[in-house]
């Protein structure tokens, strides 16, 4: 299994811009997220679902899309790119109430905008 | 709304000495905890997960405990070495919902041959 996997690894934006960012879980997973880290603080969460089809807002969902139309991806869209979403992104997958109860990460994306 | 704190925000320590890390929540309400390593530029990695029911769990040279009325879990790394230097993040989970994960800001672990 290669887990989650997460791509572009590194984007520069310039404001205004968009892009989607890419996550995939090989784990079959019906839960997955999507968080952000910025420089010195922990993760907080964009958006999440809890399935294909469903989804919902997390902590900090302003300026950001999510679609899930199959198990294993979870887009992420950036409209119209601002400097505050200068950040590191996680993305992640779980399956609650299989017995595995972890999260599990993949490597990140590093964005700036500018 | 829960509140996650970690402290300290940064630890250096000689090589081979025992040390603590600290994690604290607001709300006592949890599902479980999970400890997290992160190594600079790079994704985080699992440790130790420790259920509500649960009062510690251990891997190798960590143990992680957890006391739910007090609001707190601690890391214990036994015997550092160099290669333990990495952030750690502590993150707590709620009953129910999305199950989504809240997380502290970490402590940044420095281990000195």
């Amino acid at each position: 299994n290669a887990g989650v996997t997460q791509t572009p690894k590194f984007r520069i934006l310039k404001i205004g811009q968009s892009m989607t960012l890419q996550c995939t879980q090989d784990m079959n997973h019906n839960y997955m997220y999507w968080y952000r880290q910025d420089p010195g603080m922990g993760l907080k969460l964009i958006y999440y679902s809890v399935g294909a089809g469903i989804t919902d807002k997390g902590e900090v969902p302003n300026g950001y899309n999510v679609s899930r139309s199959t198990t294993e991806d979870f887009p992420l869209r950036l409209e119209l790119a601002a400097p505050s979403q200068t950040s590191v992104y996680f993305c992640a997958s779980s399956s609650p109430g299989t017995g595995d109860d972890e999260q599990y990460f993949g490597p990140g994306t590093r964005l700036t905008v500018t | 709304k829960q509140e996650v704190t970690q402290i300290p925000a940064a630890l250096s320590v000689p090589e081979g000495e025992n040390l603590v890390l600290n994690c604290s929540f607001t709300d006592s309400a949890i599902y479980n905890l999970q400890w997290f390593r992160q190594d600079p530029g790079k994704g985080l990695t699992s440790l130790l997960l420790i259920q509500s029911s649960q009062r510690e769990q251990t891997s190798g040279r960590l143990n992680a405990s957890l006391d739910k009325s007090s609001g707190r879990s601690t890391l214990y790394i036994a015997a550092s070495q160099p290669g333990d230097s990495a952030t750690y993040l502590c993150a707590v989970r709620a009953w129910g919902g999305s199950e989504k994960l809240v997380f502290g800001k970490g402590t940044k672990l420095t281990v000195n041959p």
